[in-house]
């Protein structure tokens, strides 16, 4: 985790967009994560992408990664209240591995 | 069902107690994890169970012992604990894949505090 870097928050409006990023290390990874984790509950793979992309949309969220930068980023669109969570980026363990490790977590605080 | 179970929610303990965690999955996945996760910081690997059998071990100390009895199943067993260790413990499932993304579901985690 000590390698992949996230701001710790980010505070947007409601129905504006929120950009989450990211750095990391690794440029074997085969697959990078975005997981969500709401106050009190475990962690949910929110979306991935496989290295050989540059981008992936996925209803209101959007990956942008850039492998010369090693940097990742995830957008949300029209973000709501219920998106306040803390976002962690997270990279596999190693370059053939599925198992992630996380990056220090984006607080996100949605004000009505 | 796509939910991994955890028990209990809470417990508080002293240091030397000896007591157990428990976590279960129903989805038929043949990979278990166990993660600790202190307050504001990001879920560090504990151990990996595939197909039953310890895979993964990251130099955790011998105070915390898993066990998986079978594949629905993974407990994680405490015994003389230290108050640093107090956190809160993620039990997470997988299909069990070589590779791909073989997709981690999380339980919501058990809050240990050790006095």
């Amino acid at each position: 985790g000590e390698d992949v870097e996230q701001s710790l928050f980010l505070s947007v409006r409601e129905g504006d967009s929120s950009v989450i990023n990211c750095t990391y290390t690794d440029s074997s990874s085969t697959y990078l994560y975005w997981y969500k984790q709401e106050p009190g509950a475990g962690l949910q793979l929110l979306t991935y992408i496989f290295s050989n992309m540059d981008m992936k949309q996925d209803q209101r969220l959007t990956v942008l990664l850039n492998k010369k930068d090693k940097h990742l980023s995830l957008r949300i669109a029209d973000t709501q209240t219920g998106d306040s969570a803390i976002y962690f980026c997270a990279e596999p363990l190693s370059g053939g591995s599925y198992i992630p490790t996380f990056g220090r977590g984006t607080s996100l605080i949605v004000h009505p | 069902d796509t939910e991994v179970t955890q028990t209990p929610k809470h417990l508080v303990m002293g240091m030397t107690n000896k007591k157990s965690l428990k976590c279960e999955q129903h989805m038929g996945h043949r990979a278990m994890y166990w993660y600790k996760q202190k307050a504001k910081k990001p879920p560090e690997l504990m151990f990996v169970y595939s197909y039953e059998k310890l895979s993964i071990n990251e130099s955790v100390p011998s105070r915390f012992s898993p066990e998986c009895p079978n594949s629905s199943l993974l407990n994680l067993h405490l015994h003389a604990l230290q108050p640093e260790d107090s956190a809160l413990y993620l039990c997470a499932s997988s299909q069990g894949g070589l590779a791909g993304t073989d997709t981690q579901y999380f339980g919501p985690g058990t809050r240990l505090t050790v006095l």
